[in-house]
């Protein structure tokens, strides 16, 4: 049974520190999203990628926030310095998205839980 | 540009009696439409999509939405609501000519009473 994985599943961390969650998708599927949940935003897209390649990050902080592919099998969201507005759940999920197939639905991790104190 | 509107932030139904959650959407051109549910400390789980075709879908776990374009939106709704049933749900939109992400609601809380 394919899914996407997450780790870690929750994460404290102090005021300052770095937070690094990882990601791997489904074994190809070629398209990576990074949804934050909170509750008071609800669900916000915050970059996605297709074929490795970063197609929109205007959802996330530029100055704090970074997502990278380094390949096919994992995607990176890393908060350097976190602060306390940070903590929220964070989802990955991924997905085949090919011209004239557009209509294939997205696959959600377990998500990381971030509390930043 | 796309958009999703989930009018109410809780519904609450007895057991057994029918249940409906509505979603209206916003799309420049025809509609990919789909309702995910997220039950508590887990990821949103894919319930079923509208692409083209019979606009009555059926998905998992008994539910199913009806497409109507003329009011353009895509209720889910169950006949007979289980307690199980009690969870977070959201709808989401895509324009089929474009190449972007799924566009989500808020979402609905759903609690079904015993």
């Amino acid at each position: 049974d394919a899914r996407v994985t997450q780790t870690p599943r929750d994460k404290v961390t102090e005021m300052g520190q770095e937070v690094t969650m990882r990601c791997q998708p489904i074994l190809g599927h070629n398209t990576v999203f990074w949804y934050r949940q909170t509750m008071m935003q609800g669900l916000e897209l915050l970059a996605y990628f297709r074929n490795r390649a970063p197609l929109d990050d205007s959802g996330m902080p530029k100055d704090r926030f970074s997502a990278e592919m380094p390949d096919a099998t994992l995607a990176t969201l890393k908060i350097q310095p976190s602060e306390p507005r940070d903590s929220a759940v964070y989802f990955c999920a991924s997905g085949l998205q090919l011209t004239g197939a557009r209509g294939n639905e997205q696959f959600f991790g377990p998500g990381t839980r971030l509390t930043v104190l | 540009a796309q958009s999703v509107a989930q009018p109410e932030d809780q519904v609450n139904v007895a057991e057994g009696n029918p249940l409906t959650v509505k979603c209206t959407y916003s799309v420049s051109g025809n509609p990919y439409l789909f309702w995910y549910v997220q039950y508590p400390n887990r990821g949103l789980q894919f319930l079923l999509k509208y692409i083209t075709g019979d606009n009555l879908v059926k998905g998992s776990y008994g539910f199913e939405a009806e497409f109507n374009k003329s009011q353009t939106s895509f209720h889910l709704k169950k006949p007979s609501a289980l307690v199980s049933d009690s969870a977070l749900y959201f709808c989401a939109v895509r324009d089929i000519s474009g190449n972007t992400p799924l566009v989500f609601g808020k979402g609905t809380r759903l609690s079904v009473i015993a």
